[in-house]
Parts: C-alpha cells; structure tokens; sequence
C-alpha cells in the first residue's frame, strides 16, 4: 500500500478562502507525520509536524492539521488563503515501520486565484 | 549557523560525465540524509547517514551513485557516466538524532544531463 496518499495533484482557491489538503498514511505503527511546503526552485520547509502529543498541530504561516487515527488522515488547513500560500505542499510520514525516515507523498500543488 | 547549504545550486552536464554535489548539515545535526526529486514527485529517499557511518542506500541508488560523509560534517554525492535519467534535484537534510522531530532540508542541487 502506497505510504502517503495526497489526494488532488492541484487544488486552486480564491484568494481567503479556506485551504483544505488531503492526506492519508499507512502504518501499522504509530507514525509521525510532518507538512511540508516548496517553494519554485527552491528546498522544502517544514510547516508542522505530529508527534503524538496533541492531535491538533498549529505551524507555521497560519497553517494547521489534524491527526485523525481513525480515518488515517492528517490533513491540512488554513482558514484563509493568501496569494504567497501558492506553493507545492508535501506530506510525509516516518515511523518504524519505514526505517524512520522521511517518506513523501506525490505533493499537491497549491494556486491562490486573486 | 545559517541551515542546511548544498553545492552548486544548478549543474549542466553532458551525458557519460561525472558529477559531485556537496552538503553542509547544520553543524549540531548527526543525521544527513540525501534525497532525489523529478518534477511531479515527492522526494525519494536516496541515502543517509549517522555521523560518518552510512547506515541505508535504497535500491534507486544504482552502482553508478556513490555518497560519502568522511568526518561526520559534509557530504558528497557523486554520480559517475551520468545519463539523462539522472536529471533531478538533489536535495540535502540533517537531523539530530532520530530524526522524528523532523528534517532541515538544503535548497537543492538541480542537475541536468544533455
């Protein structure tokens, strides 16, 4: 089973409105799951990560995300998009079961419409 | 210490040359860790090590790949008899410990074989 699923390649919204990014993980043992953004030509920056204290993680930027065991899900938030929002956002997780570390889903692309 | 630094940003190489990249961790950091990303993709695990110790290689990373991390500081990747393949970024991480707190990701290596 594919580790990290990302669902939507590219999701377009209008400038304040609400940003919603979907991800889902597979483990069988409780994994730590990170977002990260990339900007054009540019390295990846962490946005915020799960590590199995508080399932409601605030980052950076006004972003948040929610670990959800139950529908294996940590999606992410934000309750009103800004034009510098536009980037591509990965979702990663690592647990024992991936050697910890680092595995990346496909990425979804993010486009703010002004 | 001003992050994670790699060297040189872009590199065009013909097809059947040899190519070096270099990383810098952030110095406190044991953990480094090599990436591979093609445009669409998540980044894909190539290497890492602990201190000068490389610890895992994924089987993308063909003979013709080699990493080194000779005194627990920089690292450097090389890819000899490049082929068009082979063109990527190349990103750089570092972790302390674990590394489940997550990674610090250099600004990448964009290689392009003609």
């Amino acid at each position: 089973a594919q580790s990290v699923t990302q669902l939507g390649s590219h999701v377009s919204v209008s400038e304040g409105a609400l940003v919603l990014l979907r991800c889902n993980y597979s483990s069988s043992v409780p994994p730590y799951l990170f977002w990260y953004v990339q900007y054009p030509n540019q390295g990846l920056q962490l946005l915020l990560k799960y590590t199995s204290a508080a399932t409601l993680v605030k980052g950076i930027n006004g972003f948040e995300a929610e670990f959800k065991k139950s529908e294996t899900s940590f999606h992410l938030t934000k309750p009103s998009a800004h034009m510098s929002d536009a980037a591509e956002y990965f979702c990663a997780v690592s647990s024992m079961e991936y050697g910890n570390k680092l595995v990346f889903g496909a990425g979804t692309i993010l486009r703010v419409k002004s | 210490d001003t992050g994670v630094s790699q060297d040189p940003r872009h590199k065009i190489t013909k097809r059947g040359q040899n190519v070096t990249f270099r990383c810098d961790p952030i110095s406190e950091h044991n953990r480094l860790y090599w990436y591979r990303q093609t445009l669409g993709q998540g980044p894909e695990f190539l290497t890492y090590f602990q201190n000068e110790a490389q610890l895992e290689k994924s089987r993308l990373l063909s003979d013709r790949f080699s990493a080194e991390r000779p005194k627990g500081s920089f690292s450097t990747l090389e890819i000899q008899r490049t082929e068009q393949g082979d063109s990527a970024m190349y990103l750089c991480a570092s972790s302390a410990a674990s590394g489940n707190y997550g990674y610090t990701f250099g600004s990448g290596t964009r290689l392009t074989v003609v």
